[in-house]
């Protein structure tokens, strides 16, 4: 069975920095692109960032670029997202979600790690 | 970016009723239309792909229809774990969501 498990999330400050993680299992995880996708709290869904099976491209949301970093570790069947810099607009549950091999349709989704950013 | 639009944002309705939802896409995305339902407290469900292809064990009451930027989601005859909020996302370029469709029981 697909799965995947975010950790990492919690409160950080403005200008400060987090780096989430989410671990795949039940699927050949270096085969597919993988999302980071989030929702603000009572809001609708937001795709932030996604990052090619052999991690050779990244790609990024204009409200990220610059701020948030994309990232994989195969041989650990896990993917990250580095966030520097994050601002009160950046609070919302954060997602990581399975590509269809190299498409943008989410076929799998973890059950989400909660960022607040806030002083 | 392409703009999702979804009507309705909200939408009422009973037990057995036939339901449509619509999503327009701001420019032509042919056929690569998603379909996702979410529960409260849950993830994104995928269930439908390539504006019509269901999902493995979705049930058949869901489809979907349409191409370039005019798409639709029908459910024919509500059951009560249907009663969700509906995305639709583009996957023809960078991704997209539509804002969402709650779908409540009246």
């Amino acid at each position: 069975e697909m799965q995947l498990l975010e950790s990492g999330g919690g409160l950080v400050q403005p200008g400060g920095s987090l780096r989430l993680s989410c671990a795949a299992s039940g699927f050949t995880f270096s085969s597919h692109d993988m999302s980071w996708v989030r929702q603000a709290p009572g809001k609708g869904l937001e795709w932030i960032s996604a990052v090619r099976g052999n991690a050779d491209k990244t790609y990024y949301a204009d409200s990220v670029k610059g701020r948030f970093t994309v990232s994989r570790d195969n041989s650990k069947d896990t993917l990250y997202l580095q966030m520097n810099s994050p601002r009160a607009d950046d609070t919302a549950l954060y997602y990581c979600a399975k590509g269809q091999v190299t498409s943008s349709t989410f076929d799998c989704w973890g059950q989400g790690t909660m960022v607040t950013v806030s002083s | 970016d392409i703009q999702l639009t979804q009507s309705p944002s909200s939408l009422s309705a009973s037990v057995g009723d036939r339901v449509t939802i619509t999503c327009r896409a701001s420019q032509s995305i042919i056929i690569y239309l998603n379909w996702y339902q979410q529960k409260p407290g849950n993830a994104p469900k995928l269930l439908l792909n390539a504006a019509s292809n269901l999902q493995s064990g979705v049930p058949s009451r869901f489809s979907g229809s349409g191409s370039g930027t005019d798409f639709t989601l029908t459910i024919s005859s509500l059951q009560p774990e249907d009663f969700a909020t509906y995305y639709c996302q583009q996957s023809y370029t960078t991704p997209t969501f539509g804002q969402g469709t709650r779908l409540e029981i009246k």
